[in-house]
């Protein structure tokens, strides 16, 4: 069945480096591959999306790379802040007719300051 | 003005009740989810409705019956609450691509 692997499934920084989720996906129909931030107590928020016909997408410090090829995306987070301390989720699905999202297990990010 | 909201925000129950818990978008959107959190913050999902109908059902137990009014509300009753239950479920609504999320219910089962 569809999958999607997430790693690491936590991560320390300290503030001010990069910081780096992985994921693979399973569904090689998938074609939209969206990112989620959930703070403590919180509900899941986008942070940043791709679609499969862009390989890389920036806003600001965040970044999503996609290898369409090795089923691979990546979310980059560059000047890390400790608001940035959070659970991120990566999700992969079928952008026309979502009716499912695929959610990697979760990656514990803190930042320390 | 909340896009997604769900109601209660918290509902401990013993075991062997049932319970309801409701969920209302308010974007317009054709397409409601229903995922559960379990305490490693995996996100499942449970069931998804498009246009009330509904379009899949992840292995959830029968005693899981979800219901869709209309496509603003997708509501969520459980039977025989089991302690395996307890879990933040999540209700979510998309048109396209991003999906939204509402502030989940925290359900404890005792």
């Amino acid at each position: 069945g569809e999958n999607v692997e997430q790693h690491p499934s936590t991560l320390s920084v300290q503030e001010g480096d990069s910081a780096v989720i992985k994921c693979t996906y399973s569904d090689s129909a998938s074609n939209y591959f969206p990112w989620y931030k959930q703070e403590l107590g919180k509900r899941p928020q986008l942070i940043i999306d791709i679609r499969s016909n862009v390989g890389e997408k920036k806003d600001q410090r965040i970044a999503v790379t996609l290898n369409k090829t090795a089923k691979h995306f990546s979310l980059h987070i560059t000047e890390t802040q400790p608001e940035d301390s959070a659970v991120y989720f990566c999700a992969a699905s079928r952008a026309s007719g979502t009716y499912k999202y695929i959610f990697g297990t979760g990656t514990r990010l803190k930042v320390l300051a | 003005d909340t896009a997604v909201s769900q109601t209660p925000k918290y509902l401990v129950t013993q075991m062997g009740n049932d319970k309801s818990i409701k969920c209302e978008q308010n974007l317009g959107h054709d397409t409601m989810y229903w995922y559960k959190q379990d305490s490693k913050k995996f996100l499942k999902i449970m069931f998804s409705y498009n246009n009330k109908e509904l379009i899949i059902n992840e292995t959830v137990p029968n005693r899981f019956s979800p219901k869709s009014p209309d496509k603003a509300h997708l509501n969520l009753h459980i039977n025989s609450l089991e302690l395996g239950d307890s879990a933040v479920y999540f209700c979510a609504s998309s048109s396209d691509t991003e999906a939204f999320f509402g502030q989940g219910t925290r359900l404890t089962v005792v």
